[in-house]
């Protein structure tokens, strides 16, 4: 079966630590892998996405994310948090162009 | 990049009316959309895909006379949440994808039913 799941339903750090949010996926072809963040009542932005090539993806607002095929996981890291980043994290995993398939999302607090 | 609009943002309506959301591709050619339902502090469910001029496919669950899908042209895609009841209450989100396979979101239609 096709799903995706996010461990963790909610994360607290602090100002400036780092965040690391866990994406784990199960898909039978080759996954298109997506992180997205939602600010409440607000759509979707996405943030980065992996097709192919490198397994480390650069995204916006300094988001970065690795795809390990061996492990099923798309990890969304984050060197440096800013209270602006609080906010829902989903990662999906797709077909290109199609119907995607979301994780429960992790909802991110940032501590002063 | 390429934009997605939905309207209305926010309605409210009462029980038993019907509500239409529409989702446009203001800058290309969307031969798909898709529908997502999303409750409060939830995730996205997909509801349906639509191909311009075709019927939409429903997921498993999702009733297809309730929701109504039109995907009449390469630029809009509606939603008509027939005879809606409070339960209905929920955060509509729509995307589309064109010839690129790139795949956009629009930015949510919270619908409010009394």
């Amino acid at each position: 079966a096709q799903s995706v799941t996010q461990p963790d339903i909610h994360i607290t750090v602090s100002e400036g630590a780092s965040l690391e949010l866990r994406c784990n996926y199960s898909y039978g072809a080759t996954p298109y892998l997506f992180w997205y963040v939602q600010s409440p009542g607000q759509g979707l932005q996405l943030l980065l996405k992996y097709f192919s090539g490198d397994t480390l993806v650069q995204g916006i607002k300094g988001f970065e994310a690795e795809f390990k095929r061996s492990q099923s996981s798309f990890n969304l890291r984050k060197p440096s948090v800013h209270w602006s980043d609080a906010a829902e994290y989903f990662c999906a995993v797709g077909a290109r162009g199609g119907k995607l398939i979301f994780g429960q999302g992790t909802e991110l607090s940032v501590k002063p | 990049g390429a934009v997605v609009s939905q309207h209305p943002s926010r309605v409210i309506c009462k029980s038993g009316t019907s509500v239409k959301i529409e989702c446009r591709s203001l800058d290309f050619q969307a031969t798909t959309m898709f529908w997502y339902r999303q409750f409060p502090k939830q995730s996205l469910m997909l509801m349906a895909t639509s191909n311009e001029g075709s019927k939409a496919t429903y997921e498993q669950g999702v009733e297809k006379d309730k929701f109504l899908i039109n995907h009449a042209s390469l630029t809009l895609s509606t939603l008509t949440v027939t005879s809606a009841h409070p339960e209905d209450s929920s955060f509509y989100i729509c995307s589309a994808t064109g010839n690129t396979g790139e795949l956009f979101f629009g930015e949510g239609s919270r619908l409010t039913v009394l």
